[in-house]
């Protein structure tokens, strides 16, 4: 499969928790990008990097959130000491350059109890 | 800012016929680009089609054309021949092709549903 791939596919979690996920691009992409979805809404962004250099940063990202991207390749997005609101789908996307289409992956569904 | 507005929460098409899922966008950039995604249950986001605001023509990919009337800022899909294939939800999206900006802006989705 050389599509976007994300793991895990579903993560339910206590609150307080830390939870990580992982992306695993299109291999010769370059760019990825992180976005959240909650029930009934459309994507909205939360992070991108260019190789591995982080460029830009939602302010939905909270500072209990986190993400990497250590050799420009897979990318890891953590969330420390979740909380309810946190509850939502993860989206990973890359692309090959700006103005091109991002490709996305099939997210990782987290859920807070 | 950019905007987008997907104004029907759900549409009803009978199989075969053709229907017009409409989008409207709001920025001050004269350089944007407008996106098309289908989001299955299985929650992937799969890319439709792609309209850039410097594009003279209307895009088409296949049974999939893009309605783009820059004037009125609305960028209209069109899936002609339904397939019960079709049936997700599909979502507008937008980028401001301004250098740094990689940011996709999303509206809220429609869900089509195809009925046999």
């Amino acid at each position: 499969d050389t599509g976007v791939s994300q793991d895990p596919r579903h993560k339910i979690t206590k609150r307080g928790q830390n939870v990580t996920f992982r992306c695993d691009p299109i291999s010769e992409h370059n760019r990825l990008y992180w976005y959240r979805q909650t029930l009934g809404q459309g994507p909205e962004f939360l992070t991108y990097f260019q190789n591995e250099a982080q460029l830009e940063k939602s302010r939905l990202l909270s500072d209990r959130f986190s993400a990497e991207r250590p050799k420009g390749s897979f990318s890891t997005l953590e969330i420390q000491r979740t909380e309810q609101g946190d509850s939502a789908m993860y989206l990973c996307a890359s692309s090959l350059r700006m103005n091109t289409e991002a490709f996305f992956g099939q997210g990782t569904r987290l859920t807070v109890v | 800012a950019q905007k987008i507005t997907q104004t029907q929460p759900g549409m009803f098409v009978q199989e075969k016929e053709a229907v017009t899922l409409d989008c409207t966008y709001d920025t001050s950039d004269p350089s944007y680009g407008l996106f098309w995604y289908k989001q299955p249950s299985s929650g992937e986001m799969i890319f439709l089609i792609y309209q850039g605001s410097y594009d003279q023509q209307n895009a088409t990919e296949g049974r999939y054309s893009l309605n783009f009337q820059k004037a009125r800022k609305s960028a209209n899909l069109v899936i002609s021949a339904s397939q019960l294939g079709d049936s997700a939800m599909y979502f507008c999206a937008m980028r401001e092709l301004n250098f740094g900006n990689e940011k996709l802006t999303f509206g809220t989705g429609t869900r089509l549903t195809i009925i046999p």
